[in-house]
């Protein structure tokens, strides 16, 4: 198994820009997320997925875009990126729906917005 | 509004001697909680986790953790620190709210090991 794979590994983008991160699992887990990593703040959920067509939002939704089609993949889409999304994300999934599940963690996007 | 404070940003500990990174959750309900270690460059993974039963945890690398319901934490501790262990911890909670589970993170803890 693969795992939770992400790409891109770095992206530069210039204020306004959009693009989408691919986030994909192969293990057949239900649930899915998206943080950003920032220094001094920790993980910061984003959005995330208990299934396939099912998404809400986390705590730093605003700018973020997101859609489950299939359990596989999980796309995050950045609508007009700002300097304030630069970050390192990471997506992860779960197995059920979570709670006493660990989550898996894929290796991460650093992105730099200019 | 939930919440998991780990107390001390950075860490620094001798080769050999114990390691403690300490972990407060703040939730009416006791949550299920976790440790997570990241390696530079990489993502995270877990330690170990406290789900129910028998409150001390034992997980990778030698490290455990004690869940105290009365004091509201989840401490990680090693007796004996190695080189290898130099990373960075977080310790998690995954909460249910509003119909589906959750998980918030601390802000993390640099642990670094003195040779």
């Amino acid at each position: 198994n693969a795992g939770v794979t992400q790409t891109p590994k770095f992206q530069v983008l210039k204020t306004g820009q959009s693009m989408t991160l691919q986030c994909a699992q192969d293990m057949n887990h239900e649930y899915m997320s998206w943080y950003r990593q920032d220094p001094g703040m920790g993980l910061r959920l984003i959005h995330y997925s208990v299934g396939a067509g099912i998404t809400d939002q986390g705590e730093v939704p605003n700018g973020y875009n997101v859609s489950r089609s299939t359990t596989e993949d999980f796309p995050l889409r950045l609508l007009s990126a700002a300097p304030s999304q630069t970050s390192v994300y990471f997506c992860a999934s779960c197995w059920g729906g979570g709670g006493t599940y660990e989550q898996y963690f894929g290796p991460g996007t650093r992105l730099t917005v200019t | 509004a939930q919440s998991v404070t780990q107390l001390g940003s950075h860490v620094s500990v001798s080769e050999g001697a114990l390691v403690l990174l300490r972990c407060n959750y703040s939730s009416s309900v006791p949550p299920y909680l976790f440790w997570y270690v990241q390696y530079p460059n990489q993502g995270l993974q877990l330690l170990l986790k406290y789900t129910t039963g028998a409150t001390l945890v034992k997980g990778i690398n030698g490290f455990e953790a004690e869940f105290k319901k009365s004091e509201t934490s989840f401490h990680l501790t090693k007796p004996s620190a190695h080189m290898s262990d130099a990373a960075e911890y977080f310790c998690a909670v995954s909460l249910y709210t509003s119909g589906t589970y959750k998980y918030i993170f601390g802000t993390g803890t640099r642990l670094k090991v003195l040779a």
